[in-house]
């Protein structure tokens, strides 16, 4: 079963905006990943918030986590039509050390 | 450096064939895993090793066996391949097996058809 769900499952904007997307999960985690697919691609890997952190960035990333609600948001700022993927956030739980998949957002970003 | 790599890219089978997928990666990470994604889905974990010479099942492994083979390379195999079969396979490698886990890094993926 799918631990993270996320939320949107498709945003479309127009360049230079922000995208937001949203993940919750059920279990206790040790930490919350966010990771892109780009179109027949493999995932890469954009940023790891462990569960004592609340917040962090990365370039143009934003990352937040909050344990009590259990949810997480990754923000993207000044959008550019390359960030066009999907992004799929990934928790670790706390009883063991794999990594489960949310079903992911698609974003699109128009030029 | 190559990263992850894996063969084939693209392979279409018939109902009850066998077939080997193929992963190496060139990093020195000691664990490895086998994905399995469905369209509009997430990704599912079929089998990992946390370390050479350990395997373990993940969250789908029916219908599958691997094999870590060295340090680099973790093998998954279709013994008798059914059409719930289809999907994209990807591998992945992490550098460290801890209760924290770690990021991993994914090869491109394998396209499956079972016809």
């Amino acid at each position: 079963s799918q631990q993270g769900e996320e939320d949107p499952q498709a945003l479309s904007i127009q360049e230079g905006e922000n995208a937001t997307m949203n993940c919750s999960y059920k279990t206790s985690i040790n930490n919350l990943q966010w990771y892109r697919q780009n179109s027949g691609r493999g995932l890469v890997h954009l940023i790891l918030i462990r569960s004592n952190e609340r917040e962090k960035h990365s370039g143009r990333l934003r990352v937040t986590l909050d344990t009590s609600k259990k949810s997480s948001s990754l923000l993207i700022t000044a959008s550019r039509a390359a960030d066009t993927a999907s992004y799929f956030c990934a928790t670790v739980e706390t009883s063991g050390s794999r990594l489960t998949f949310g079903e992911g957002t698609q974003l699109t970003v128009n030029p | 450096n190559a990263g992850v790599t894996q063969t084939p890219k693209f392979q279409v089978l018939k109902t009850g064939q066998s077939m080997t997928l193929q992963c190496a990666q060139d990093m020195n990470h000691n664990s490895m895993y086998w994905y399995r994604q469905d369209p509009g889905m997430g990704l599912r974990l079929i089998y990992y090793s946390a370390s050479e010479g350990t395997t373990d099942k993940g969250e789908v492994p029916n219908g599958y066996n691997v094999s870590r083979l060295n340090k680099r390379e973790f093998s998954l195999r279709l013994e008798s391949a059914a059409p719930s079969q289809t999907s994209v396979y990807f591998c992945a490698s992490s550098g460290l097996w801890s209760p924290e886990g770690d990021e991993q890094f994914f090869g491109p993926g394998t396209r499956l058809t079972v016809l």
